[in-house]
């Protein structure tokens, strides 16, 4: 267990409909990571929040979005969704990036089904 | 853009035997290299990492050698167990800068261990 909990485990919808996906980060953890994992394109970065702010975006579509609340929880929220946004989605934490450790843990996953 | 992927897509090895997973990457700029191990219907565990101006990290059972001059990591696998059957990604990151923090994934290395 790496202490990352990720809701729900699994989500079925269909496609326009609207998402939102709910991690919470290792007590401590500051930074949190969100990965989509597809079976075409492996684990994709998506974007990471640093104690509430926005640090870094990578390939992450405009009809996503995602927010960091004060509790250090996480949401990410897919719209407009189209069946190609069926994947795996993991969300990682970790210490302050660049101090100490590199590692990133991560939760089990939440795996959405767009039919 | 950063490029970490993997040799080969699937490995397959008997029980007790070591096993060597190979990663090749494009941009020199990441200061250090993670291998994860993901079982089926969990997320990405941490084995090990390594720091850029490392050559040989050695862990529990597991090594990884890093060879700057032709970009390429691998992890080794010591008396391998049937245990140790699970998808390996490899991820480079760099500790300072725009992308601090963020990882670049592999596509991953199927290891399958057989008794």
């Amino acid at each position: 267990d790496s202490g990352v909990t990720q809701t729900p485990k699994h989500l079925i919808t269909a496609t326009g409909q609207r998402v939102t996906l709910r991690c919470s980060p290792r007590s401590g953890d500051l930074s949190v990571y969100w990965y989509q994992q597809s079976l075409d394109q492996g684990l994709q970065f998506l974007i990471q929040y640093y104690n509430g702010e926005e640090r870094a975006k990578g390939n992450i579509l405009e009809r996503f979005s995602a927010q960091q609340f004060p509790d250090l929880h996480s949401e990410l929220n897919l719209s407009s969704l189209e069946l190609g946004d069926s994947a795996l989605y993991f969300c990682a934490s970790s210490e302050n990036p660049g101090q100490g450790s590199n590692e990133q843990f991560f939760g089990p996953g939440t795996r959405l089904t767009v039919l | 853009g950063e490029s970490v992927g993997l040799h080969l897509p699937t490995l397959s090895v008997q029980e007790g035997d070591n096993s060597i997973i190979n990663c090749a990457y494009s941009n020199s700029a990441s200061d250090y290299f993670i291998w994860y191990k993901q079982e089926s219907g969990k997320g990405p565990q941490f084995i090990i990492d390594i720091r850029s101006n490392m050559d040989k990290r050695q862990g529990q059972r597991v090594t990884v050698l890093l060879n700057k001059t032709v970009k390429h990591l691998s992890l080794q696998i010591a008396a391998t167990q049937p245990g140790d059957s699970a998808v390996y990604f490899c991820a480079g990151g760099r500790g300072r800068g725009s992308t601090l923090g963020r990882l670049y994934f592999g596509r991953g290395t199927q290891l399958t261990v057989w008794p």
